[in-house]
């Protein structure tokens, strides 16, 4: 079974530049999650999608954060513009569905670098 | 203001030896859950603990449920080089939130 699979790896950008990531889920999973993860802290939930609508955005910085999941599939989260604070690891997760026992299978996520 | 906050922050320690993780929070939740992340790669769940008091083994960890279902710990016996890695502890708090919360993190050295 292939894995949660994200592009880049890698993205340099000056601040006030605008960046998209890419995520596809394990095939079947439902529901899909963006995390923001600082170095050498937990990850911060940012938008949960359950298949093509949203769950939760309640951490997501709206006015320069978006994200889309479109027919309930792959998703792209975008942020315009770049703040250095930014800077972070973005990862993507896929569940099955369900709540409290939901095991999520998490992507090896984007390193943003903003200059 | 951290919903699970893990303690110690950074653990280095000799191949070998015992060590003990722990997480806490003031509210109550359904379940909790470990994950281990090694660098450049997303986390991975080790284990769901599901009852207060529950405690459960896998090869060398133990993970233990608080009675009251606000806390847990991770105890490694013999530490080996492999596990290295940050730990975290996640879950969804009693009903009244819907969202899901990882801890502050663990970062584990074992040194050969």
């Amino acid at each position: 079974e292939a894995g949660v699979a994200q592009s880049p790896r890698y993205k340099i950008i000056e601040k006030r530049q605008s960046v998209a990531f890419w995520c596809n889920p394990i095939s079947g999973h439902a529901t899909l999650y963006w995390y923001q993860q600082i170095l050498g802290q937990g990850p911060k939930l940012l938008i949960q999608f359950q298949n093509n609508g949203v769950v939760d955005d309640s951490q997501l910085p709206k006015d320069r954060f978006s994200a889309e999941r479109l027919k309930g599939v792959d998703s792209t989260l975008k942020i315009q513009p770049a703040k250095l604070e930014d800077s972070a690891v973005y990862l993507c997760a896929s569940s099955q569905g369900g709540r409290a026992y939901n095991e999520q299978f998490f992507g090896p996520g984007t390193r943003l670098t903003v200059l | 203001t951290q919903l699970l906050e893990q303690s110690p922050q950074f653990l280095s320690i000799q191949e070998g030896e015992n060590l003990t993780v722990y997480c806490n929070s003031s509210s109550v939740f359904s379940s909790l859950q470990w994950y281990r992340q090694e660098p450049g790669e997303g986390p991975v769940l080790l284990v769901t603990v599901v009852t207060g008091g529950e405690v459960k083994k896998l090869k060398r960890l133990t993970f233990q449920f608080g009675d009251a279902r606000k806390d847990s710990s991770l105890h490694i016996t013999a530490a080996q080089p492999g596990d290295t890695g940050l730990y975290l502890c996640a879950g969804f708090p009693l009903p009244g939130f819907d969202q899901f919360y990882f801890g502050t993190g663990t970062s584990l050295t074992v040194i050969p």
